[in-house]
């Protein structure tokens, strides 16, 4: 079955607002994970990561929390804008391998102004 | 910012046809990727790389797939003989170092492969 997965599809939020999008994972040995962003025609861009060893890690206007007793996920968005409107995957690498990321199916954020 | 180049950005293939697509790496880079996603579904793993040799391949990684770096810059998806189900987006990503912390890969933006 499926490692990676994603619990709400779409998630439509007001400019300024903040947008909480989460990620059910189902590999205990996965032991690092991170969130991309991709616009449209575009390949995936980075946004954060975080490693099996921690529970929060923030940067400029996102923070990821994972919560491993749950295997679960979340990627916030603060003061979200028009620019961050994309689809968000999360992924994971599993502990027995150095090399291959397994993603999820992604979920689309939409900003409206 | 240093960026993953990817061509061509769109190739329409017949069916049975070779096809070779290709990527440069950011400079400093030692590990490379293919991965694809087919439209409207996930990002899913080819195939890993590291010091001129596949380090990791999935089950879609068949015979019909391989990778090479040429000329040591360039890395490059060849698929022999394409098939239908192998229409899909074709993103290289590359790394300093593996994905275990503090190093996502960076992605191309992509090949929009048609095989028709």
């Amino acid at each position: 079955g499926e490692s990676v997965g994603l619990h709400l599809p779409t998630l439509s939020v007001q400019e300024g607002d903040n947008s909480i999008i989460n990620c059910a994972y189902s590999n205990s040995a996965s032991d690092y994970f991170i969130w991309y962003k991709q616009e449209s025609g575009k390949g995936p861009q980075f946004i954060i990561d975080i490693r099996s060893n921690m529970d929060k890690r923030q940067g400029q206007r996102v923070t990821v929390l994972l919560n491993k007793t749950v295997k679960h996920l979340s990627l916030q968005i603060a003061a979200t804008q028009p620019g961050d409107s994309a689809v968000y995957f999360c992924a994971e690498k599993i502990g027995g391998s150095n090399y291959k990321l397994t993603f999820g199916k992604g979920t689309l954020l939409t900003v409206n102004p | 910012e240093p960026e993953v180049t990817q061509t061509p950005s769109h190739q329409v293939t017949q069916m049975g046809q070779e096809v070779i697509l290709r990527c440069v790496p950011i400079s400093n880079h030692l590990y490379f990727y293919w991965y694809r996603q087919i439209l409207g579904q996930k990002v899913e793993f080819l195939v890993s790389f590291y010091n001129n040799e596949i380090s990791e391949k999935s089950e879609i990684f068949d015979d019909q797939f391989s990778v090479e770096r040429p000329d040591g810059s360039n890395f490059t998806l060849k698929i022999r003989s394409t098939k239908l189900e192998d229409s899909a987006m074709y993103f290289c990503a590359t790394a300093s170092g593996p994905p275990n912390g503090g190093d996502g890969y960076t992605f191309g933006s992509g090949t929009r492969l048609t095989v028709v």
